[in-house]
């Protein structure tokens, strides 16, 4: 059973820059949840997709966007870096169904500066 | 207020003692309740995933949930220095459509040699 995965691991930015990253969900998966962790943090959910629509999101504006394919991958854009989105951006794919819960990847570690 | 209350530790404790981790919360609709062990430079890794109230048991690991109190544990039995890590409990209620999930802090534990 292959993991999630997420690449890359880390990337520094520039302020107002824009940034792309990637998730392969768990084998069988078909949900996948994108959540942000500041160093000494929890977890804040960004947003879910689901059969490649967005069906649920946190309180993130909407220069947080995303792409979830045909074959369950996904992808994090953010536009218009700022400072405060230097952090860890996990992908987290999941099973449809409020019983099914979370298996995250590693993370990207993102640098704004 | 925030939804979910955890003491941020750092928590040390000698190998082999009985370490207990806990989380306050104030959402009366939860009813997942999910323990997340998270290593440096690491995404969380699911232990124990519960549903409403009562006790569950895995290896050293036991969660119990009590939603009278709105509060939940973790207990870590016959500690070892593998077990230093963040601990990050996590909970999410069981309708809206989506898999919103929210989590504490982390408590950072460190088991002595």
């Amino acid at each position: 059973e292959t993991g999630v995965t997420q690449s890359p691991t880390h990337l520094i930015k520039t302020r107002g820059q824009q940034v792309t990253l990637r998730c392969s969900s768990q084998s069988g998966h078909n949900t996948v949840s994108w959540y942000q962790q500041a160093l000494g943090q929890g977890p804040q959910f960004i947003f879910q997709y689901y059969r490649e629509e967005e069906n649920g999101r946190g309180n993130f504006p909407p220069r947080f966007s995303g792409l979830q394919f045909p074959n369950y991958s996904s992808e994090l854009n953010v536009n218009a870096l700022e400072l405060d989105d230097s952090a860890l951006y996990l992908c987290a794919s999941s099973l449809e169904g409020q019983s099914s819960p979370l298996h995250f990847g590693n993370g990207t570690r993102l640098t704004v500066t | 207020q925030k939804e979910v209350e955890q003491d941020p530790g750092p928590l040390s404790v000698p190998e082999g003692a009985i370490v207990s981790l806990n989380c306050t919360y104030s959402n009366s609709a939860f009813q997942y309740f999910m323990w997340y062990r998270q290593y440096s430079r690491k995404g969380p890794e699911l232990l124990m995933y519960t549903y409403s109230s009562g006790n569950k048991e895995d290896g050293r690991f036991t969660a119990q949930v009590d939603k009278s109190s709105k509060y939940i544990s973790l207990f870590i039995r016959d500690s070892q220095p593998s077990d230093s890590a963040t601990y990050l409990c996590a909970m999410r209620p069981a309708s809206g459509g989506y898999q919103k999930v929210t989590f504490g802090t982390g408590t950072k534990l460190q088991v002595i040699p």
